[in-house]
Order: C-alpha cells, then structure tokens, then sequence
C-alpha cells in the first residue's frame, strides 16, 4: 500500500505566479482533504473534497482552490502568490465514513515563495 | 471557535525515561475527539494515540499513554521508555462531531537524548 502520495516534494515560485499541488489519496480511501503548515505553527484546515466536490471550508481566501477527480486524487491551486504563502501544504485523506477518525496524512509539499 | 494551546515549545529527556506532553483545548461541545500527532523530519503526520471524548478511561497505545481530564479540558500525553526514535514534533488536535476538520495546536519539539 503506498499512502498518500504528493508531488511535488519541493517547490519555488515567485510572487504573483499560480502554483498546483497533487495528492493521490490512500488506496481504497474517497476523501482528500488539505492543510497548510506555516513554519512553526500546526497545520490549518484549508478544504476538504468528497465526489468531486468541496464539503467544507477553512478560512482561506478564494485564491486557494482545488479539484477531486473519479480516482480519488485531488489537486490544490494557490493563484496571484503571496510571500505568506509559504509552508508545507499538506494532503490528508480518509473514507468518508471514518473521517477524521482515521486519517492519514501524506508527507507534503513544500512551497517557497520568494 | 475551538482552540488547542500546547504550552511547551520544547523538551528534553534521556533515553528510556519519560515524559509528559500538555495541552488544553476550548469547546463547549460534548461531542468531540482528541488525537495527539508526531511529525518526525520525513514531515509526515503519523497518528500516535486517539481519545473520544464519551469514554471516560484514558486511551493507552504500547508505551504512550494519555491523562484526559474533560472538565479540566486537558488532555497530556505520556511517553514511557523514551527511544531515540520519538524525537519528533508532536502535535495535539481536535476534532468535533460534525466538523469536517482537525484543529491543531503549535506543537511541542521533543527531543531525546542518548
């Protein structure tokens, strides 16, 4: 079973660019959800997507979007980026059922926006 | 809005030792779980131990263990036998019925020495 599996590890953008991140879920696993982790805090809740669409939404400006496709793997779009963007951005998913309750994470993306 | 507040930045202890990791949360639900997460350097979350809160005995795992005080909102976890490998961030976090997130505090850096 390989996880949740993200791509890419590390990246570099600059300001005002658009930037996607992928996360291929857990095998068997229909809900992906996202986070940021800004250095040295803990990770916040940015959305999460269940049947292509979005459930629930933390406390993002529009300029963080995202998609689910019918495999289950899910992207994160961050347009017009901001030095604040900066952070690991992790990918979380789960059956729907068991949400939270049994989540697993994938190990992240980091972004550096210079 | 739920908060989760871990008031140690940073620990120490020797190998084979234990150590005690705080944290308080706010709510004013009933229904909700507690979880405490470990963040080694690979920067994947990895699940170490989950309380409901309903369940009025404390959740053990092998060597980790948690002291849950709910009218205290306290929820400290214990790492008997320290090994090398637990050197890592942990991370409390919440979760209320219904919610589709995680609420994560600052985390504790913990580090242990040979």
């Amino acid at each position: 079973d390989a996880g949740v599996t993200q791509s890419p590890t590390h990246l570099i953008k600059t300001r005002g660019q658009q930037v996607t991140l992928r996360c291929s879920p857990k095998s068997g696993h229909d809900t992906v959800s996202w986070y940021q982790q800004a250095l040295g805090q803990g990770p916040q809740f940015i959305f999460q997507y269940y049947e292509e669409e979005e459930r629930q939404r933390g406390n993002f400006p529009d300029r963080f979007s995202g998609h689910q496709f019918p495999n289950y793997s899910s992207e994160l779009n961050v347009n017009a980026l901001l030095l604040g963007d900066s952070a690991l951005y992790l990918c979380a998913s789960s059956l729907l059922r068991t949400a939270v309750e049994k989540l697993f994470f994938g190990s992240g993306t980091q972004l550096s926006v210079l | 809005a739920q908060t989760v507040t871990q008031s140690q930045p940073e620990m120490s202890v020797q190998e084979a030792e234990t150590v005690t990791l705080s944290c308080t949360y706010d709510t004013s639900e009933n229904n909700y779980y507690l979880f405490w997460y470990k963040q080694p350097p690979s920067r994947q979350m990895i699940l170490v131990i989950r309380q409901e809160a309903y369940k009025q005995q404390n959740a053990t795992e092998n060597r980790f263990s948690v002291n849950f005080q709910k009218a205290a909102k306290s929820f400290s976890l214990k790492i008997s036998d320290s090994q090398l490998g637990d050197t890592a961030m942990y991370f409390c976090a919440f979760y209320e019925g219904g919610s589709e997130k995680l609420v994560f505090g600052k985390g504790t850096k913990l580090t242990v020495n040979p």
